[in-house]
């Protein structure tokens, strides 16, 4: 019974490249949250998916970042042309949807851009 | 969104005592809010939750109180062990199958010594 898979669990980037992301929910869970962690912060809300639906993205900045969670596969969180403040730990988070359950959270991907 | 203000940022407490974690919210739609444990590199586990229908929580030696009228919920965790050594965040959120999208404090470091 797996939890919340995120991979890579660590990614090293150079400034302009492309980081990918990715987040496996729990079996049974169809809802995928993603957080941004910044050193010594709370996790601050990017974007809320379902399958093939982004639900609400209130948090994703404007530029560079996108999330897709496909009908099949893991969910993606892209973030394009990379600079040093996207240095953060990534976490994802996945629940059943249902009104008033919990989400679980994954042990999350960090990363560093050079 | 919404801003949930969490207090001390770092607590130190002997072996056996009480730690006491407070946080305030704003948005009087949130209806859940949970209490997460978080070790260094790992991801955020749900500890406890309440929701407001409730004044207090207990599991274990983990209580949450709850005043609704002062917008204002607190973490106690009685008989501190050094293994609770860890951040631990306060959230809100307005649950439904929003529940995964949660406004989190910025964290308690707490310390527990021997």
């Amino acid at each position: 019974n797996a939890g919340v898979m995120q991979n890579p669990r660590h990614l090293v980037r150079r400034r302009g490249q492309e980081a990918r992301l990715r987040c496996s929910p729990m079996k049974g869970h169809s809802h995928v949250y993603w957080y941004r962690q910044l050193p010594e912060e709370g996790l601050k809300f990017m974007v809320y998916l379902q399958k093939e639906n982004i639900i609400d993205e209130s948090g994703m900045p404007k530029e560079r970042f996108s999330a897709e969670f496909p009908k099949e596969g893991p969910s993606i969180l892209r973030i394009q042309q990379v600079v040093r403040g996207d240095s953060a730990a990534y976490f994802c988070a996945s629940s059943r949807g249902h009104a008033n359950t919990e989400a679980f959270f994954g042990q999350g991907t960090r990363l560093t851009v050079v | 969104q919404q801003q949930v203000k969490q207090s001390p940022q770092s607590l130190i407490v002997q072996k056996g005592g009480i730690s006491i974690i407070n946080c305030a919210y704003e948005n009087t739609a949130f209806d859940y809010f949970p209490w997460y444990q978080q070790f260094p590199g790992k991801g955020p586990a749900l500890l406890i939750a309440i929701r407001p229908d409730v004044s207090e929580k207990k599991e274990g030696r983990f209580t949450i109180s709850f005043n609704k009228s002062a917008k204002q919920f607190s973490l106690h965790i009685m008989d501190s062990q050094p293994g609770d050594s860890a951040t631990y965040f306060c959230a809100a959120s307005s649950g439904g199958t929003n529940a995964g999208k949660s406004t989190f404090g910025d964290g308690t470091t707490l310390t527990v010594k021997p």
